[in-house]
């Protein structure tokens, strides 16, 4: 089945505890994103990739990293959580970093709810 | 800067029946607009995508219109059932690299019996 798979799905944590969220997909798309999601804010973007070892930030990325070293794997790496970081993470990819269209189309992790305390 | 919004904020509805829900945008130049649903704790799903040559896209019981020149979309729910409850996001594309999305904060629809 295709899809994007991401872990954990809930993570509690302190503050300044590293970690990781893991996001993969099957489908060998070469675009792959992250969004965190926040009441009243909606989804926006942390760091996306277009293709292995092509990394940029999107409109959030002070306080996470992010790495593409295998088309599959964009890690999301909090190297010292704080607690505005606790949201809601979707990882997502799509075929290619051209313009999103009808065989574009992104596919949506089922997400990551981090509390940080 | 790109923006968009989308209203109401929430919407109550009885089972059976009809509601519309708006996005208007501001994002440039654009590329297209889609709408998503998101049940509670779940990723986002597509529902419509649209072009800019695109005034109407149906999918099921949800239609979706787009006017490109008051930079306006609605999502038409027809004969809503109590799975419709869910988030509806309206996300728009620009036309530049990195295949950026601008997206809306939702609406959080309810469909009671």
């Amino acid at each position: 089945e295709a899809q994007v798979t991401q872990n954990p799905r809930y993570l509690i944590t302190v503050t300044g505890k590293k970690l990781t969220v893991t996001c993969s997909q099957n489908m060998n798309h070469e675009y792959m994103s992250w969004y965190r999601q926040d009441p009243g804010l909606g989804l926006r973007q942390i760091y996306y990739s277009m293709n292995v070892e092509v990394t940029d930030k999107g409109d959030v990325p002070e306080g996470y990293k992010v790495s593409r070293k295998e088309k599959r794997n964009f890690p999301l790496i909090l190297e010292s959580p704080s607690p505005n970081q606790t949201s809601l993470y979707f990882c997502a990819s799509s075929l290619s970093s051209g313009a999103p269209s009808f065989n574009n189309e992104q596919f949506f992790g089922p997400g990551t709810r981090l509390t940080v305390l | 800067k790109n923006q968009v919004e989308q209203s109401p904020q929430s919407l109550i509805i009885l089972e059976g029946k009809n509601c519309t829900l708006q996005c208007n945008y501001t994002v440039s130049p654009f590329s297209n607009l889609r709408w998503y649903k998101q049940d509670t704790g779940r990723g986002p799903v597509s529902l419509t995508i649209m072009t800019f040559s695109e005034n109407t896209k149906s999918n099921g019981r949800y239609t979706a219109t787009l006017d490109a020149d008051t930079k306006q979309s609605s999502l038409h729910i027809t004969a809503s059932q109590l799975s419709d409850s869910a988030s509806y996001i309206c996300v728009v594309s620009a036309n530049n690299a990195g295949n950026m999305l601008t997206f809306g904060g939702g609406t959080r629809l309810m469909v009671k019996p």
